[in-house]
């Protein structure tokens, strides 16, 4: 199966702690996007990148969260010092290079964080 | 006024007959369109993608789009229990990157058997 792959799954951190989110795309997918989603509430854009580029990061937060792409590896979403408000289900989707008018995005299964 | 606009539901529907999901989107998300499903728990699923005026056919489900009067819909021909879960109406935003997706808050379906 060459889905969107996310770990770790569950994650728990004490407030204050760092976390960190990975993603691997799909198999031809270059294209990495980042979403949030709170309990109840719908799902919020917050980065899009390329290898080795952030492409559009209107929803991150401005403080405490980051994210990256390298060339070999993973997509990684990086919470630092994180709160209680960061609690949420965090997605990854990818997409293939952009051809044509719609860009169809998958999505991982998801990394539940919980902060305590 | 939000970008892409859902009613929440719950929509409930008997097994068998059609469902029916609506979504409107203001001038600042106009280029593509798409429908996820996300059960409990779980991520989204895409199940239909359109940009061109008119409907598009997948399965047992239809996706219209009309740009005149903005709005998208999704109907579910047959509905069937295993449907019963929220469905995600989803845009480009034609002021940023093209692949910068801004989804509704969701509509929860209920298929009642």
């Amino acid at each position: 199966n060459a889905g969107v792959m996310q770990n770790p799954r569950h994650l728990v951190r004490r407030r204050g702690q760092e976390a960190r989110l990975r993603c691997s795309p799909m198999k031809g997918h270059s294209h990495v996007y980042w979403y949030r989603q709170l309990p109840e509430e719908g799902l919020k854009f917050m980065v899009y990148l390329q290898k080795e580029n952030i492409i559009d990061e209107s929803g991150m937060p401005k403080e405490r969260f980051s994210a990256e792409f390298p060339k070999e590896g993973p997509s990684i979403l990086r919470i630092q010092q994180v709160v209680r408000g960061d609690s949420a289900a965090y997605f990854c989707a990818s997409s293939p290079p952009s051809a044509g008018a719609i860009i169809e995005q998958y999505f991982g299964p998801g990394t539940r964080l919980t902060v305590t | 006024q939000k970008e892409v606009e859902q009613n929440s539901g719950p929509l409930s529907v008997p097994e068998g007959a059609i469902a029916s999901l609506n979504c409107t989107y203001s001038d600042r998300v106009s280029q593509s369109f798409f429908w996820y499903r996300q059960y409990s728990g779980k991520s989204p699923e895409l199940i239909m993608s359109i940009y061109s005026n008119g409907d598009k056919e997948d399965g047992r489900f239809t996706a219209q789009l009309n740009k005149a009067s903005q709005y998208v819909s999704l109907l579910i021909r047959d509905s069937q229990p295993s449907d019963s879960a929220t469905y995600l109406c989803a845009a480009t935003n034609i002021y940023s990157s093209a692949s910068k997706i801004i989804f509704g808050s969701g509509t929860r379906l209920s298929i009642r058997p």
